[in-house]
């Protein structure tokens, strides 16, 4: 069985300061990572994934993160956060076989002026 | 290339009533999954279909049920609605076979569906 665990629910920071958003899965096989922002009253947006290769991947508009097998974590970093950044993130997995996404309980980001 | 679509966006039903969400894929997509995301919560899994087929199912009671079309769009339907089926709703299509492994999904808006 795959599961997600969002160890933060809530994390406030200030403008341009740096951001952390830890993630921790548990699966007994190879897995597929992902994290999605979703807005309010909106639905969920792809930010980024690791599939397979590199292990730190990265987006477009600043954000990384890096896949770390033996610590099974897939944290989401941005090292300079903006207003337009508040949104609540969401960590999934999908297992090898597995048809479907297993998501944490989210993080709310609250970028503070 | 068109993106996901869900109508509609919002939705009130009484309690034992019954409801159809609606969902077209993305163009190219063959593969549509359902969520539920309850208020403050992650999105749950509640089943995928494939080639109109459902292809698997997460911890859901029968009386959530589904349908895929030859195009690919997709409904939901939920009968006996009882309050805590109040949620957001979400479509996410994806591409499945000929081999391919960790394709994204992606998510429509979603139907904000209350229960009184």
């Amino acid at each position: 069985a795959q599961s997600v665990t969002q160890l933060d629910s809530q994390v406030p920071v200030f403008e341009e300061a740096p951001v952390e958003l830890r993630c921790n899965y548990s699966s007994s096989v190879s897995v597929y990572l992902f994290w999605y922002v979703q807005y309010p009253n909106q639905g969920l947006q792809l930010l980024l994934k690791y599939l397979s290769g590199s292990t730190l991947v990265e987006s477009i508009n600043g954000f990384e993160a890096e896949f770390n097998k033996s610590q099974t974590s897939f944290h989401l970093r941005k090292p300079s956060v903006h207003i337009s950044d508040t949104a609540e993130y969401f960590c999934a997995v999908r297992s090898g076989s597995a048809r479907q996404l297993t998501f944490g309980s989210g993080t709310q980001l609250t970028v503070l002026p | 290339e068109t993106g996901v679509t869900q109508s509609p966006t919002h939705l009130i039903k009484t309690r034992g009533q019954q409801v159809t969400l609606r969902c077209s894929s993305q163009s190219g997509h063959n593969t549509v999954s359902w969520y539920q995301q309850a208020l403050g919560q992650g999105p749950q899994f509640i089943f995928q279909y494939y080639r109109e087929e459902e292809n698997g199912r997460g911890n859901f009671p029968p009386r959530f049920s589904g349908l895929q079309f030859p195009n690919y769009s997709s409904e939901l339907n939920v009968n006996a609605l009882e309050l805590d089926d109040s949620a957001l709703y979400l479509c996410a299509s994806s591409l499945s076979g000929q081999g391919r492994k960790g394709t994204e999904a992606f998510f429509g808006q979603g139907t904000r569906l209350t229960v009184v």
